[in-house]
């Protein structure tokens, strides 16, 4: 079965960059999304289609996807950022999700 | 605005069937650019995609393939609702389910999914011995 893999934990402090990336085989040939998961909370959507973002997502984040790795940067991460992020894509028509990045904000 | 909400006990025995219904407020699941769909979240751990379905294609369905002998998802348009049924529960299956619409992107050779756009606020299941 497909895998998307995500590292545990990315730290980082207010106003700087956060870098999440998503790993898979041959992940370019996808569509990947993001979403972003508070505590307590249901997943939003923060990216679709590789880099687009819906109505409403700050335009700090941003996503990419080349090769075997996709990529959500989060630019002047600000506290409210302080998150669990998922990537996940299809294969086919199966869904996958990745592991999961827990974001700390400093 | 749409929204989703999930219902269903809360609670569940071992070997029985789990049943969520997810109500659909706000607009029609009868749009053809959409497919429902249902995730869970064991607590403490991540998102696991559980499956999708439509009444468009003739009723396709999309299953987990470690779920597929277990799990049906059908839709209700005289109820604007769609629902889980998973048989034969066990403690591995405690988990918060959340139900989702998934959008499509239409082409020339037809259709491909694209993202859980809206999602409801999950509910928490129990399986109990």
């Amino acid at each position: 079965s497909y895998e998307l893999t995500q590292s545990p934990s990315v730290s980082v402090f207010p106003g700087q960059t956060a870098s999440i990336t998503c790993s898979g085989d041959k992940l370019r040939d996808k569509y990947v999304c993001w979403y972003q998961q508070k505590p307590g909370q249901s997943p939003i959507l923060i990216i679709y289609q590789d880099t687009k973002r819906p109505s409403g997502i700050p335009e700090r984040f941003s996503g990419s996807n080349s090769g075997n790795t996709a990529s959500l940067t989060i630019s002047g991460t600000q506290p409210m950022d302080e998150a669990d992020y998922y990537c996940q894509a299809w294969d086919g028509s199966t869904g996958v999700f990745g592991t999961g990045t827990k974001v700390t904000v400093l | 605005q749409l929204q989703l909400q999930e219902s269903g006990p809360g609670l569940v025995k071992s070997s029985e069937t789990l049943s969520l219904t997810c109500t659909v407020s706000g607009g029609s699941i009868s749009s053809k650019n959409y497919f429902w769909g249902w995730i869970r979240q064991p607590p403490g751990k991540g998102l696991e995609w559980i499956g999708i379905g439509t009444i468009y294609y003739s009723g396709r369905t999309h299953y987990n393939p470690s779920l597929r002998s277990r799990v049906t998802i059908s839709v209700d348009t005289s109820k604007n609702q769609f629902s889980l049924k998973l048989t034969s529960v066990t403690a591995a299956d405690t988990a918060v389910y959340y139900c989702a619409r998934i959008s499509t992107v239409s082409d020339s050779s037809g259709y491909y999914l694209d993202a859980f756009d809206i999602w409801g606020r999950g509910t928490m299941v129990t399986v109990s011995a």
